[in-house]
């Protein structure tokens, strides 16, 4: 069964300094794997996502995520954060099946300070 | 039009009201979905239609009651709540229900059941 684990529940930032947040995925086949962000009182929106092309995937915003199968990670990274991207972040992965059933992460969230 | 419209946005019903929340979108998507968040917590699938017909239900108790009149229109039919269905309720579209994971979500409807 497919599933993923996001590392830091809680990450805290300078504006201007770069972002990581970890995911580590767990599938037996290549999977499909994406990063979406929610931001206060708000729905959801895809950031990027990897379907087996480039392992370097870039998205929305500035945020790049590397896909890494030795590691079996899917981190996103950002070299400078700003106040705006304050935020839940969920790693997400979607099984075999052919279905949009999305597999969420527990969630990461992003603060930054000034 | 790359929106999902939900309202309302807020809700409070006591355990014996009947209540609904509607989710519109007008990008011509074929696959609809509910999903529930409780507070810092990933969301969790509730419903998905394709093609006006139900496809999954992911074994929610039958006080919900999803309904989709027809490719626009979803949905969620509330009736006889627990305080602990209190969350908040995101609706989602893609294009179709395929192996994509790209779903636009709406901003929610936060229901508070007392």
């Amino acid at each position: 069964a497919q599933s993923v684990t996001q590392l830091d529940s809680h990450v805290s930032v300078s504006e201007g300094t770069p972002v990581l947040l970890r995911c580590n995925y767990s599938s037996s086949y290549s999977p499909s794997l994406f990063w979406y962000v929610q931001h206060p009182n708000k729905g959801l929106q895809l950031l990027l996502k990897y379907t087996s092309a480039a392992t370097l995937v870039k998205g929305i915003n500035g945020f790049e995520a590397e896909f890494k199968k030795s590691e079996t990670s899917f981190h996103l990274t950002k070299p400078s954060a700003h106040m705006s991207d304050a935020a839940e972040y969920f790693c997400v992965v979607i099984p075999s099946g052919g279905y949009n059933k999305l597999i969420f992460g527990a969630g990461t969230r992003l603060a930054v300070h000034p | 039009d790359t929106e999902v419209t939900q309202t309302p946005k807020h809700l409070v019903m006591g355990m014996t009201n009947k209540k609904s929340l509607k989710c519109e979108q007008h990008m011509g998507h074929r696959a609809m979905y509910w999903y529930k968040q409780k507070a810092k917590k990933p969301p969790e699938l509730m419903f998905v239609y394709s093609y006006e017909k139900l496809s999954i239900n992911e074994s929610v108790p039958s006080r919900f009651s999803p309904e989709c009149p027809n490719s626009s229109l979803l949905n969620l039919h509330l009736h006889a709540l627990q305080p602990e269905d209190s969350a908040l309720y995101l609706c989602a579209s893609s294009p179709q229900e395929t192996y994509t994971g790209e779903l636009f979500f709406g901003e929610g409807s936060r229901l508070t059941v007392l």
